[in-house]
């Protein structure tokens, strides 16, 4: 199975600051097609996980623009721009090149 | 809007069995492929399984842990998901989530499995 390793596990922010996120997997995740199937998604306290960025770069409806994903070949970031209130919460990233599909442990969005 | 509903979590002793459902709504459900993803209490996401479309094959990949006693189907004329579990384990206890795309998540089922 790939491995996907995020760091740091926690992370301690101020308001306003850019924040981010690396992600790396135990194999590249460019798959025959030459999409990258790397996901981000967001779990704010209480609720369901929220998909933030597909195939490495792509931006969902409805997400602000301070969130960017970045990378390539087994080594990915998620960067907010600007830290708000409202995205405190879980973050972790997803492949689906390889089967299974797997996640990363997990980085929790704190208030410093 | 896209709406995932689960139902069917609850407490069940270890050994036993539970199906779990997940209605959906607002997306065209026979064209998804659907997962099913786990999260232990205070713990990361962990996926259990998916199903394609009918017209992909339909064909239903497992995770290791369940595979032999976790069964994935689906109803496209009741655009509903089912998870049938057997052979329950303590380390089963968790929400249970069904994912449609990679994208769309329901608010998911509470399983607990304790004596």
């Amino acid at each position: 199975d790939v491995v996907m390793t995020q760091s740091p596990l926690s992370l301690p922010v101020t308001l306003g600051q850019p924040a981010s996120i690396s992600c790396r997997s135990s194999q590249s995740l460019v798959y025959s097609d030459g999409v990258t199937y790397l996901n981000w998604f967001q779990q704010r306290p209480g609720q369901s996980p929220r998909r933030l960025i597909y195939k490495l770069s792509n931006r969902d409806s409805g997400v602000p623009d301070r969130f960017s994903g970045s990378g390539s070949g087994a080594d990915f970031t998620l960067t907010i721009s600007r830290v708000e209130a409202e995205d405190l919460g879980v973050y972790y990233c997803m492949q689906g090149t390889h089967w299974p599909i797997t996640f990363g442990q997990g980085t929790r969005l704190e208030i410093k | 809007e896209v709406q995932l509903v689960e139902s069917g979590g609850g407490l069940v002793k270890p050994g036993g069995s539970l199906r779990v459902s997940c209605a959906a709504s607002g997306f065209s459900f026979s064209d998804a492929w659907m997962n099913w993803v786990r999260q232990a209490p205070g713990k990361g996401l962990e996926w259990v399984g998916r199903i394609k479309s009918i017209t992909d094959g339909g064909t239903v990949d497992y995770a290791a842990p369940v595979k032999g006693r976790f069964t994935i189907s689906r109803e496209d004329s009741k655009k509903t998901l089912f998870l049938q579990m057997n052979s329950l384990q303590s380390e089963d206890t968790a929400v249970y989530y069904c994912m449609a795309e990679d994208k769309y998540w329901g608010q998911g089922t509470l399983v607990t499995v304790s004596s």
